[in-house]
């Protein structure tokens, strides 16, 4: 058991580009969820999958933000055209089964210039 | 809707000390609880959870949390703190018993420890 990794760890980019982030989950786990983190604030859900299906992505801030899971294992998170008010922490979580303790992983910080 | 309150954004304990933290949360059915730790940087570490059974649940690093169904609180609490114990802690509910998949967080309550 390595843990939840995300790559980048920190990403700087400029107004208007886009960026992506991967998830790597636990692996027997079947469930992937993404979160955002604000300063002062504790993480809001955004979207998560079973296998390769995303099973809730109402919750994605806005027509920006997509996120895939091809293959049932890693997980990208991708923001187009981002936004200064973009800059926050995007964290990931794993787990075994619903409801379970999900496992995170120590975040993707991204900084929008 | 669901939702968790955390009352207390900063508190300061000397070493030694003992710390309970509150947490109160929103929700018609029993909730799935959990307490995670955050340090600088980092990601959420689980301290301790309750889905069901004894209340009074025992965690790492010496941690334990008593759920309340009376006042809707899940608290934290440690009988002795240690400087390495600083850090941001977070009370978070499952709703719909776990199904919808999401966690719902409180905004935290940052620990500070004096030596």
């Amino acid at each position: 058991d390595t843990g939840v990794s995300q790559d980048p760890r920190h990403k700087i980019t400029k107004r208007g580009q886009n960026v992506t982030f991967r998830c790597d989950p636990i692996s027997e786990h079947n469930r992937l969820y993404w979160y955002r983190q604000t300063l002062g604030q504790g993480p809001e859900f955004l979207t998560y999958f079973q296998n390769e299906a995303q099973l809730e992505k109402s919750r994605l801030l806005s027509d920006r933000f997509s996120a895939e899971r091809p293959k049932g294992s890693f997980s990208t998170l991708e923001i187009q055209r981002t936004e200064q008010g973009d800059s926050a922490m995007y964290l990931c979580a794993s787990s075994l089964f619903l409801p379970d303790t999900q496992y995170f992983g120590p975040g993707t910080r991204l900084t929008v210039l | 809707a669901q939702s968790v309150t955390q009352p207390d954004i900063h508190i300061t304990v000397s070493e030694g000390a003992s710390l309970e933290l509150r947490c109160n949360y929103s929700y018609g059915a029993t909730p799935y609880l959990f307490w995670y730790v955050q340090s600088p940087g980092q990601g959420l570490q689980l301290l301790l959870k309750y889905f069901s059974g004894d209340t009074l649940v025992q965690g790492i690093k010496g941690f334990e949390a008593e759920f309340k169904r009376s006042q809707s609180s899940f608290n934290l609490r440690k009988p002795s703190v240690h400087w390495s114990d600083a850090a941001e802690y977070f009370c978070a509910v499952a709703p719909g018993g776990g199904s919808q998949g999401n966690l719902i967080f409180g905004k935290g309550t940052k620990l500070s420890v004096k030596p």
